[in-house]
């Protein structure tokens, strides 16, 4: 069984422009959450897909946008990134509308410069 | 949204049980304790989650207050491999979204 995979590892960015991360939820999960974690602190709930649609928001801007795919996996899509962007963005699948454990990948380190 | 706090941080010596506690004293009746972990360089992990009951998995336990507004996690023989930042967490029972705190980074002595 394949866990969650997160593309890319380490991305850098500057002021302005747009970035898309990818997100491959383990096999049978149907409900992707997407997660901002700032250096030294806990991570901060951005959105989550259920079955193709948007379940559920945090507090961030319509600047960051997703996408989840008939087969799960997902998008997180960031317009006009701003330099507190930067940060590691993580990705966590589960069964059933995420009520209980969350399978996290690796995540994203993006850097905007 | 209700809040969870933790200590900074915590010491504890190998093959020693661990007490790790929150108090979450805004908690409302609807909202799930979960705990996750995270290992340096990796994401978070999954380590047990209640909403009343005490709790057991392979991993710890979770002893929830009569009153629900603290918990505490135990680890009942710490490893160095245990030695992570441990969060506790809220889960909205209504929409699912958990809502972190800072963590408290658990070293463990050998």
């Amino acid at each position: 069984e394949t866990g969650v995979t997160q593309s890319p590892t380490h991305l850098i960015k500057t002021r302005g422009q747009q970035v898309t991360l990818r997100c491959s939820s383990q096999s049978g999960h149907n409900t992707v959450s997407w997660y901002q974690q700032a250096l030294g602190q806990g991570p901060q709930f951005i959105f989550q897909y259920y079955r193709e649609e948007e379940n559920g928001r945090g507090n961030f801007p319509p600047r960051f946008s997703g996408l989840q795919f008939p087969n799960y996996s997902s998008e997180l899509n960031v317009n006009a990134l701003e330099l507190d962007d930067s940060a590691l963005y993580l990705c966590a699948s589960s069964p059933y509308g995420g009520s209980d454990e969350q399978f996290f990948g690796p995540g994203t380190r993006l850097t905007v410069l | 949204d209700a809040k969870t706090t933790q200590p900074n941080s915590m010491e504890s010596n190998e093959e020693e049980p661990v007490h790790l506690p929150c108090n979450h004293s805004t908690i409302s009746g609807t909202d799930y304790i979960h705990w996750y972990r995270q290992l340096p360089s990796q994401g978070p992990e999954y380590v047990i989650h209640g909403l009343t009951s005490n709790v057991n998995n392979r991993m710890a336990s979770l002893a929830i207050a009569e009153d629900r507004k603290s918990s505490t996690l135990i680890l009942h023989r710490a490893t160095l491999r245990d030695a992570a930042v441990y969060y506790c967490i809220l889960r909205d029972g209504s929409n699912y979204q958990l809502i972190w705190g800072a963590g408290t980074k658990l070293i463990i002595k050998p």
